[in-house]
């Protein structure tokens, strides 16, 4: 197993620009999560996508979107950033509910 | 709606003492339930899952759960911490099907005194 590797590990934008973070599955999940987590708070569901198809998103605005790849990669993408965009952004893959979640190390974005 | 709550913020214990870490969730439907561990900078490893069946649950690292359908609880213990155990610990739920989101709690800072 490769488990979920994200990249990059640390970035830092300037508010009102945009970013796009990667997020490569575990071999043979199909399901691809992400999740902002603030400082000190537990992890917020953003969106999941299942076989290239969005289908659940969590309460953020349309200006984070995200893609899921053929081979089940996929990318988080966030337009005109705020200064509370800052935060540890994680990717995490699955196979089907009762399987659990795996998750990458995440991506700590700053905006200043 | 599903909610979890994890009463405590911080637990101090000191070293082989055991340790009990409190998570109580609401849901109108069925759910799973997860604790993960945090190391600081890095991402959440699975500690171990309450799919159905037996309520008490076996995990990595010495450490069980107690799935109470009653008082909807899934407290998380182990009978003797080691330093290495000192991390942040997330209760989580999910649906059974669909988007199976979690959820999570706060998150309890585990810190382990020599």
């Amino acid at each position: 197993e490769t488990g979920v590797t994200q990249s990059p590990t640390h970035l830092i934008k300037t508010r009102g620009q945009q970013v796009t973070l990667r997020c490569s599955s575990q071999s043979g999940h199909n399901t691809v999560s992400w999740y902002q987590q603030a400082l000190g708070q537990g992890p917020q569901f953003i969106f999941q996508y299942y076989r290239e198809e969005e289908n659940g998103r969590g309460n953020f605005p349309p200006r984070f979107s995200g893609l899921q790849f053929p081979n089940y990669s996929s990318e988080l993408n966030v337009n005109a950033l705020e200064l509370d965009d800052s935060a540890l952004y994680l990717c995490a893959s699955s196979y089907g509910p009762a399987s659990g979640y795996t998750f990458g190390s995440g991506t700590r974005l700053t905006v200043v | 709606a599903q909610s979890v709550t994890q009463l405590d913020s911080q637990v101090p214990v000191f070293e082989e003492a055991p340790v009990e870490l409190r998570c109580n969730y609401s849901s109108s439907v069925s759910v799973y339930l997860f604790w993960y561990v945090q190391y600081p900078n890095q991402g959440l490893q699975l500690l171990l899952k309450y799919l159905s069946g037996s309520t008490l649950v076996k995990g990595i690292n010495g450490f069980e759960a107690e799935f109470n359908k009653s008082q909807t609880s899934f407290h998380l213990r182990k009978p003797s911490v080691h330093i290495s155990d000192t991390a942040e610990y997330f209760c989580a739920v999910s649906f059974t099907s669909g988007t199976y989101k979690y959820i999570f709690g706060t998150g309890t800072r585990l810190k382990v005194l020599a």
